[in-house]
């Protein structure tokens, strides 16, 4: 079985420019976590989509961040527009409930630098 | 508030040597527990988790954890370290129906 997908693995933009990161669920799950990691705050949970509805968005930094979930296997994350502190490293994990105890699959990130 | 604290920012230790990480929670129920592992350029990956009954989890890659509840930890152990343990190592715990609080991890360096 495939995991979770992500694309691009890495991304290098110039400040002001939109960036979207993309993911792909592993099949059957239906909760879907988006992450950013960075050396400063570690990892921050930035929003949760249960069944394709967003449940908690207070993670996403400002309005320069937005998140769809437009089906069930899929997701974006946008970024417009970058600026050079959102460079970090972001992870999409999901999940087959909306449960503390199933485990979340990681997905393998995106490198984002921007200049 | 739920906070995890992993107190070993990086730990070295020879390959075939015994292994332990640190991990202390705060959390005012029973709390789930999780080890993941992040190895250089992945994604993270469980290594094990704690809901309820034996206090000592085994999991994967020969990695097991103890849930001291009077301790509030959930040290994470291996006895003889292999050179691809190398990687950074997360402990988390869940808070409400989903959210998974996580430690700053603790890089793990192995010596040949």
């Amino acid at each position: 079985d495939a995991g979770v997908i992500q694309s691009p693995r890495h991304e290098v933009t110039e400040m002001g420019q939109e960036v979207t990161l993309r993911c792909k669920l592993i099949s059957g799950h239906n909760s879907l976590f988006w992450y950013r990691q960075t050396m400063m705050r570690g990892l921050e949970l930035l929003i949760y989509f249960n069944n394709n509805v967003p449940i908690d968005d207070s993670g996403m930094p400002e309005d320069r961040f937005s998140a769809k979930m437009p089906n069930a296997s899929f997701s974006t994350l946008k970024i417009q527009p970058s600026e050079p502190r959102d460079s970090a490293v972001y992870f999409c994990a999901s999940t087959t409930a909306m449960s503390s105890y199933n485990e979340q699959f990681f997905g393998p990130g995106t490198r984002l630098t921007v200049l | 508030a739920q906070s995890v604290t992993q107190p070993d920012i990086h730990i070295t230790v020879s390959e075939g040597a015994s292994l332990e990480l640190r991990c202390n929670y705060s959390y005012g129920a029973t709390p789930y527990l999780f080890w993941y592992v992040q190895s250089p350029g992945q994604g993270l990956q469980l290594l094990l988790k704690y809901f309820s009954g034996d206090t000592l989890v085994q999991g994967i890659k020969g990695f097991e954890a103890e849930f001291k509840r009077s301790q509030s930890s959930f040290n994470l152990r291996k006895p003889s370290v292999h050179w691809s343990d190398a990687a950074e190592y997360f402990c988390a715990v869940a808070s409400g129906t989903y959210k998974y609080i996580f430690g700053t991890g603790t890089r793990l360096k192995v010596l040949a």
